[in-house]
């Protein structure tokens, strides 16, 4: 596609239900990132993806945390337990190779756990 | 540790007027990059400039500006004669070279009154 596709665009759960958001990079970028931000918050770091390379988990702030990218493109970031402090935006970058390159974001996805 | 502030939270303009934004950084790194990125109220992130730690010439495009002081640790973004349509959140990040992710600041609010 032209630009990098996330959905669903909001997402409303119960805490404690597991969620799945996924996140489709531009054609031919082989890196993707997950970010998230909290109301009113700058960009959390989640997750680094980086071609086939293991992926900077570095960010992800426990283990109810976790993503995959299949076929180096596609990605998919899971919450299991939801909290209610997981309620943010998640936002999915990619670029063309490395990270000190210029990113092309997603509009994001706003989870709202109640 | 690597460290993005933008001490402005939010700023207040009329439109036609110059407006300042600050971004302070701090890194041990000797080569990095610095970005804006401009979130409007679409939520979508876009991608204003980067800059590398060996280029401190300024850069003018159009309406927007951006001045590198390296001894100062200042990466700081104008406006000139500000409209309406440039209201929204401006984000200053950082890359370190060994750094796999963005670090962002918390982001300024601008507002634009026409």
């Amino acid at each position: 596609g032209a630009g990098v596709s996330q959905s669903p665009s909001n997402k409303v759960t119960e805490k404690g239900k597991d969620v799945e958001l996924r996140c489709d990079p531009i054609s031919g970028h082989t890196a993707l990132y997950w970010y998230r931000q909290s109301l009113g918050q700058g960009l959390e770091f989640l997750i680094y993806f980086q071609g086939n390379s293991a992926p900077d988990k570095s960010g992800l702030p426990s283990d109810r945390f976790s993503a995959e990218r299949t076929g180096g493109s596609v990605s998919t970031l899971t919450i299991q337990r939801t909290q209610q402090e997981d309620s943010a935006v998640y936002l999915c970058a990619s670029s063309l190779v490395r990270q000190d390159e210029k990113l092309f974001f997603g509009s994001g996805t706003q989870l709202s756990v109640l | 540790a690597q460290k993005v502030t933008q001490a402005q939270t939010e700023i207040s303009v009329v439109e036609k007027e110059d407006v300042t934004l600050d971004c302070v950084y701090e890194t041990r790194d000797t080569t990095y990059y610095l970005f804006w990125y401009k979130q409007p109220p679409s939520g979508e992130l876009v991608f204003l400039i980067r800059r590398n730690s060996f280029d401190e010439q300024n850069e003018i495009s159009g309406r927007y500006s951006w001045n590198f002081q390296k001894s100062t640790s200042s990466f700081n973004f104008t406006i000139t004669a500000s409209q309406v349509v440039d209201s929204a959140v401006y984000f200053c990040a950082l890359s370190a070279a060994g750094r796999r992710a963005l670090t962002f600041g918390s982001g300024t609010r601008l507002q634009v009154q026409p």
